[in-house]
């Protein structure tokens, strides 16, 4: 059970943008700037999309940009392509006994 | 280029140990911390363990404390998760993934390796 929330599901056209957001609390997200965005397709790994909130992989998409208010995180993905049908990841960092947790996952399908 | 590859998985009674391997190349392996990540059939991430790059440090998730311990062979790029009195919710693909040189993110990632611990 993720003390992440995140939607289960989104939708976009292709060429749309979407914004996925990851909400937390005061001992995670509210609390670190390592927050961090995933990207799975179905039967592979994940992919590392965004880091400590806004930072982008080496060679990594402009496409997908990340945000942080307060307890809530965001991961917004510019024109959307038919290849970005996955399910997103957040994760933080907390304060607790677990170092690290994964939000449930959003899974996104373009239209 | 990049290369991480977890071995080991199989299936194990309920109770019964797993030792899992993961061999890294392509990066300055000493330097980066390693997570373990799995993930049950059909459901989503769940961080287990974190090990730093001098193998100082290690933590756990609640779910597997006292009952999994990371290592690390800095000499051999590989890390290892010996999984001890394992259970039926053990069971899952797991991934090996090393962290951003920050330590906040989890990088490059392996295929996996399913552990299965029938019920």
């Amino acid at each position: 059970q993720s003390a992440l929330t995140q939607p289960a599901s989104v939708s976009g056209s292709p060429g749309q943008s979407i914004t996925i957001s990851c909400s937390g609390t005061n001992s995670d997200i509210g609390a670190s700037n390592f927050v961090s965005w995933y990207q799975q397709h179905s039967g592979k790994a994940p992919k590392l999309l965004v880091y400590d909130v806004y930072e982008r992989p080496s060679g990594g998409s402009g496409r997908f940009s990340g945000s942080k208010i307060g307890t809530t995180a965001s991961l917004t993905i510019s024109g959307l392509q038919s290849e970005d049908e996955a399910i997103y990841y957040c994760s933080s960092y907390t304060t607790t006994s677990t170092l690290l947790i994964f939000g449930p996952g959003t899974k996104l399908t373009v239209l | 280029q990049v290369q991480v590859v977890e071995s080991g998985g199989g299936v194990v009674q309920a109770g019964k140990s797993l030792r899992l391997s993961c061999t890294a190349s392509g990066f300055t392996f000493s330097s980066h911390a390693m997570h373990w990540v799995r993930q049950a059939p059909g459901k989503g991430l769940e961080w287990v363990a974190l090990i730093s790059y001098d193998a100082t440090n290690k933590y756990y998730a609640d779910s597997v404390q006292g009952r999994f311990t990371v290592s690390r062979d800095n000499s051999k790029s590989t890390i290892y998760l010996q999984m001890d009195s394992l259970r039926p919710d053990d069971t899952a693909v797991y991934y090996c993934a090393t962290a951003t040189i920050t330590g906040g993110a989890l990088l490059y990632w392996g295929q996996g390796t399913q552990v299965t611990v029938p019920s």
